[in-house]
Parts: structure tokens; C-alpha cells; sequence
């Protein structure tokens, strides 16, 4: 069946240095999203992509959609301790349902 | 804003026990669904409804039931509660259908129920 995979898995970086989470499913999708959950919370939709190739930005965070459409990636730069807890990317299945990556923990150090 | 609410965010239950988690949305929205979030394991998909009274089977529907009464509120049932089924359980909805590419297919998640049972 469809499986959307993300690594890495955990992630830990002094604050200031930049972070990258990657997102690969083994299908095409018609549009990706990116979740972020903080610890103790629940998944909170940050952004949704849909061309390929389509690059969003939100402040510190970039989004990028991949030219085959099959993989994402989110990178932040100059990480801060906000951005601590786990981030998810999702993509439709062939109902009204999302396949939620694995997610990648990051883990940020003052 | 919408708000999605959980009946319980902590809850105890003995092995053998029927388990009423419940979920409520305030914007109207068709699809609502039940995953479970274990370490390790991401979230999966329990079951979900895009209807009232309509549902289909997730990837784990074993051991779970739902029901859709009114559109805003979702329910999941442990017939028989097992320690296996010791989780957080987060109920989420969504306005309109993943194949729309305008947009409207965002999940809104509510703050979970911790389900411990012994």
C-alpha cells in the first residue's frame, strides 16, 4: 500500500544551526502537507503544497514540493527552541484520507 | 477558529471494559477522523467518516468501532478494552476532499485522550 517515510527520524542541533526534514512517499501526490507537533500536543497544520516543484516560505521555514511530486522537504534556518517537536508531512490517499509520514523529532539545545 | 474537543484528556480503564472516546467539531466539517499516535509508530489511521451515519475502516480497525450520529460529533468504541490498546487517541476533521486542490483538505486535531488500561 501507499507509505510516506521520513528521515531522519530524530533530530538534535545547537540553537542557530539550520535543520532539514525529508519526506518520500511511493506514490505521486496530488499535494503534501507539513504538521508540527509540540511535545504534550497534537499536530497543528502549517502549510499545504500543491505544484511541483513549488517552494513556500513561512519566516524561518522553507517548504519544497519535488519536481516528480513523490517527495517534500522542510528546512529551518537557525533553528530556536520553539522550533522543538516532532514535524510531519502527509499526503492524500485515494479518499478523504491523509498518509502521515513517520516523523522527525528535532530536539533543539540553547 | 475551528475547535475540535476530546471528551477526556486522561483516562484509566480495566482490561475487558467498554471505552467511549468522544469527539466534537464546531465548523461544520464532513470528514472526521481517529488515529492513534504510538512511539515510534506516527499516526494511524483508526477509522473514519465522511458523513453522518457513513464510516470506513482505517489501517487498524481491529478491536475499534465508530459511530456518526450528528456530523459534529465522532465517537470510537473499545468493545472490550486490551492493554495493547494503551495509547494517545486523537480525533481530527476536515472541511472537504483530499483530491480538492484548493485547498480545504487540512486535518484540525484536538488535544487527544491519553487511554491507559490495565
Amino acid at each position: 500500500g501507499q507509505q510516506v517515510m521520513q528521515i531522519p527520524q530524530y533530530q538534535h542541533v545547537q540553537e542557530g544551526e539550520d535543520f532539514t526534514t525529508y519526506c518520500n512517499s511511493s506514490t505521486t501526490l496530488s499535494n503534501i502537507q507539513w504538521y508540527k507537533q509540540r511535545p504534550g500536543g497534537h499536530p497543528v497544520f502549517l502549510i499545504q503544497l500543491v505544484k511541483s516543484g513549488e517552494v513556500k516560505k513561512q519566516k524561518r521555514l522553507t517548504f519544497q514540493f519535488g519536481e516528480a511530486k513523490k517527495n517534500s522537504s522542510l528546512h529551518i534556518t537557525a533553528t530556536q527552541t520553539t522550533d522543538v517537536g516532532t514535524y510531519f508531512c502527509a499526503g492524500p490517499a485515494n479518499t478523504d484520507k491523509l498518509i502521515f509520514g513517520t516523523g522527525t523529532r528535532l530536539q533543539v539545545f540553547p | 477558529d475551528v475547535k475540535v474537543t476530546q471528551s477526556s484528556r486522561y483516562l484509566v480503564k480495566r482490561t475487558g471494559e467498554k471505552v467511549f472516546l468522544e469527539c466534537v467539531q464546531d465548523m461544520d466539517h464532513e470528514n472526521m477522523f481517529w488515529y492513534r499516535q504510538d512511539p515510534g509508530l506516527g499516526l494511524r489511521l483508526i477509522y473514519f467518516s465522511y458523513d453522518v451515519k457513513m464510516k470506513e475502516k482505517g489501517d487498524i480497525p481491529e478491536g475499534y468501532s465508530v459511530s456518526r450520529e450528528k456530523k459534529e460529533r465522532f465517537s470510537l468504541i473499545l468493545e472490550s478494552a486490551s492493554t495493547n490498546q494503551t495509547s494517545m487517541y486523537l480525533c481530527a476533521s476536515s472541511l472537504g476532499t483530499a483530491l480538492l486542490l484548493a485547498g480545504g483538505l487540512e486535518q484540525y486535531f484536538g488535544p487527544g485522550t491519553r487511554l491507559t488500561v490495565t
